[in-house]
């Protein structure tokens, strides 16, 4: 199973919107609902942020969504702030009680 | 508060048995299923398998299975990572995480460990 694809790095300004992709085949992103995206700092675990696409958890900041079109997910980030400078991960249910994750998008605040 | 807390760092022979763990306070331990989940230095994550406590029902991913057993103790809250025989390459940090029963799906992590760092080297 391949990990999915995401840009190495993204970058934005204070208050801007960001966009990171996480691109997939029609076996795991675009045949499932079940896309999630984790937000990890240096050196601490990952944090969930979105599931099933687009869902939030409760806490998670309405400044982060989700969508998916195909095989390809996305993740917005608006309004950056200083804080939201870490690496994001997406994954995917790929069937047969399996899950894959991205490469992993490195997100700058300029 | 729910929590899941790691056993502490570990350096080992090539070829040496290990086990690590993951003890889970504040939540019913046998409802809920747990992963572990591999992040090599500088690299992303990778999922390796998961475990429900209540029934000790185990998947792995394709990728990890036969490199590694994941079990169980639910008399204690606690959920280990195996291996018999480690090499370089597994060196890493490894994380446990708690299933996100918001989700329909289970393999959605909403709690994570603090991470054990395992180095294997001669």
């Amino acid at each position: 199973q391949s990990a999915l694809t995401q840009p190495p790095s993204a970058s934005g300004s204070p208050g801007q919107s960001v966009t990171i992709s996480c691109s997939g085949t029609s076996s795991d992103v675009g045949g499932y609902k079940y896309v999630s995206w984790y937000q990890q700092h240096p050196g601490k675990a990952p944090k969930l942020m979105i599931y099933e696409v687009s869902k939030r958890p409760s806490g998670v900041p309405d400044r982060f969504s989700g969508s998916k079109s195909g095989n390809t997910a996305s993740l917005t980030v608006s309004g950056l702030q200083a804080e939201d400078e870490a690496d994001y991960y997406c994954s995917s249910y790929a069937g047969s009680n399996n899950l894959v994750f991205g490469g992993g998008t490195k997100l700058t605040v300029l | 508060e729910v929590q899941l807390v790691q056993s502490g760092a570990e350096v080992k022979k090539p070829g040496d048995s290990l086990k690590i763990s993951c003890k889970g306070s504040g939540y019913t331990f046998t409802t809920y299923w747990i992963a572990w989940v591999r992040q090599m230095p500088g690299k992303g994550l990778e999922w390796m398998g998961i475990i429900y406590p209540r029934d000790s029902d185990t998947r792995y991913s394709p990728s990890f299975q036969g490199q590694v057993t994941i079990s169980a103790d639910k008399s204690i809250n606690t959920a280990y990572l195996q291996w018999s025989s480690l090499k370089a390459s597994d060196s890493a940090v490894y994380y446990c995480a708690r299933q996100y029963q918001g989700s329909g799906n289970y393999l959605v992590f909403d709690y994570w460990g603090q991470g054990t760092l395992v180095t294997v080297s001669s």
